[in-house]
């Protein structure tokens, strides 16, 4: 069974702090992909990420970079320098067959 | 480029009801997915449309049904509206089913 973890519910963090949210996926798939999402209080999913399981290089978004582990079954998202405009529900999924499945989400916070 | 669009932004119905939701794909993209948010949760799947036809479901009763037209546009009908239907509902499309799904702001429905 497809299944995505994602067990920070909630985490506060103040302005210019790193943030690391964590992610871990089930798969039996030899050949899947991973997806970071953020929502933000409007309601939109936006997408930040897309990664295949034969790319395990990090990458690096200007504040934004994931690390992507197979032997650990993590695709972990940090924020360098947070910013209040970073505040939003984030989301780790994974690609089975035509769907995305979802993790429950991490609520980030960020205070000024 | 308008990116994914979905109408209404809001809809409040009763239970027994039927409601309609309606998304018009990203310019390009020809496979639409519809999502159900309940919330402090993750998306779940509900199904996919690719050349006016479903091509995958997720765990949903048939009250929920869909159509996809030949321009792309795709609209979701759930009948016999149940409280536990009140959510958010999330459109995305893609260029294929591999390819990454880009969403929409959503409708939110209430069930009273």
């Amino acid at each position: 069974a497809q299944k995505v973890t994602q067990a920070q519910t909630e985490i506060s963090v103040v302005e210019k702090e790193d943030v690391t949210l964590d992610c871990v996926y089930e798969t039996r798939d030899t050949t899947y992909y991973l997806f970071w999402y953020k929502q933000p209080p409007s309601g939109e999913l936006v997408f930040l990420i897309r990664r295949n399981s034969f790319d395990e290089q990090n990458e690096i978004s200007g504040r934004y970079s994931w690390n992507f582990q197979k032997s650990t079954s993590s695709f972990n998202f940090t924020i360098t320098a947070s910013q209040v405009v970073d505040s939003a529900v984030y989301f780790c999924a994974l690609r089975n067959g035509n769907k995305l499945v979802f993790g429950a989400g991490t609520i980030l916070r960020v205070k000024s | 480029d308008a990116g994914v669009t979905q109408s209404p932004t809001h809809l409040i119905k009763t239970r027994g009801q039927q409601v309609t939701l309606r998304c018009s794909p990203k310019s390009g993209h020809d496979t639409v997915s519809w999502y159900q948010q309940a919330l402090g949760q993750g998306p779940q799947f509900i199904f996919q449309y690719y050349e006016e036809e479903e091509r995958q479901r997720g765990n949903f009763p048939d009250r929920f049904s869909g159509h996809q037209f030949p321009n792309y546009s795709s609209e979701l009908n759930v009948n016999a509206l149940l409280l536990g239907d009140s959510a958010l509902y999330l459109c995305a499309s893609s260029m294929d089913w591999q390819e990454t799904q880009y969403f929409g702001p959503g409708t939110r429905l209430l069930v009273l």
